[in-house]
């Protein structure tokens, strides 16, 4: 079975800290997907990361792909209230050419306070 | 273009009844996956739909089925329902290829009562 571990499991912080949300697995994916989920509606797509070692930039949000595809973290600089959410990591692997599933992580579940 | 569609938003059931959530993919994309999100926990992959055919499947017992249409809408289907398959059931569409992107619905709410 594979599994994403990701820590911390929540996290409270003030308006302005900074953050790492990290991601860990035993198993390699051909890619993995970072997802900000709000309560009662459905994960939105923040970036994907497919080669090892790679770094994302979306604003102030840092995803990091680690070198043997196993490993993720999301680094949030300057956290605002807006930020706040739960945060899922996704690893995607797939066989005869198709995103077969998605294995989720059980989500960091981040509240910025103003 | 629209995005991915899901029906009901809500619904409750009692145990032992059956149950069929729909869901309307984003314009365009072939391939359906259906998850399943227990509360305080990520999603658990059920199965993925591509050109009407199951391609692939979590693991999930056989109470729960599908089926997609030609127009790419999908539904799931579950029998005999139990008190744990209160969760909310989440529909994502993606185009087939590895890496592509999943966008997902908003989700439709099972309560098993």
């Amino acid at each position: 079975t594979q599994l994403l571990e990701q820590s911390p499991q929540f996290l409270s912080i003030q308006e302005g800290e900074n953050l790492t949300v990290y991601c860990n697995s035993s198993s390699v994916f051909s890619s993995l997907q970072w997802y900000r989920q709000e309560p009662g509606e459905g994960p939105v797509l923040l970036v994907t990361v497919v080669t090892g070692g790679e770094v994302k930039k979306l604003k102030r949000l840092t995803f990091q792909f680690g070198d043997a595809r196993k490993d993720s973290s999301l680094h949030i600089t300057a956290a605002q209230p807006g930020d706040t959410g739960l945060y899922l990591c996704a690893g995607a692997r797939g066989s005869g050419g198709s995103n077969y599933k998605l294995t989720f992580g059980k989500g960091t579940l981040l509240t910025v306070n103003p | 273009e629209t995005g991915v569609t899901q029906s009901p938003t809500h619904l409750i059931k009692t145990r032992g009844q059956q149950v069929t959530l729909r869901c309307s993919s984003q314009s365009g994309h072939n391939t359906v996956s259906w998850y399943q999100q227990a509360l305080g926990q990520g999603p658990q992959f059920i199965f993925q739909y591509y050109r009407e055919e199951e391609n692939g499947r979590g693991n999930f017992p056989p109470r729960f089925s599908g089926l997609q249409f030609p127009n790419y809408s999908s539904e799931l289907n579950v029998n005999a329902l139990e008190l744990d398959d209160s969760a909310l059931y989440l529909c994502a569409s993606s185009l087939t290829g590895l890496n592509t992107e999943a966008f997902f619905g908003q989700g439709t709410r099972l309560t098993v009562v």
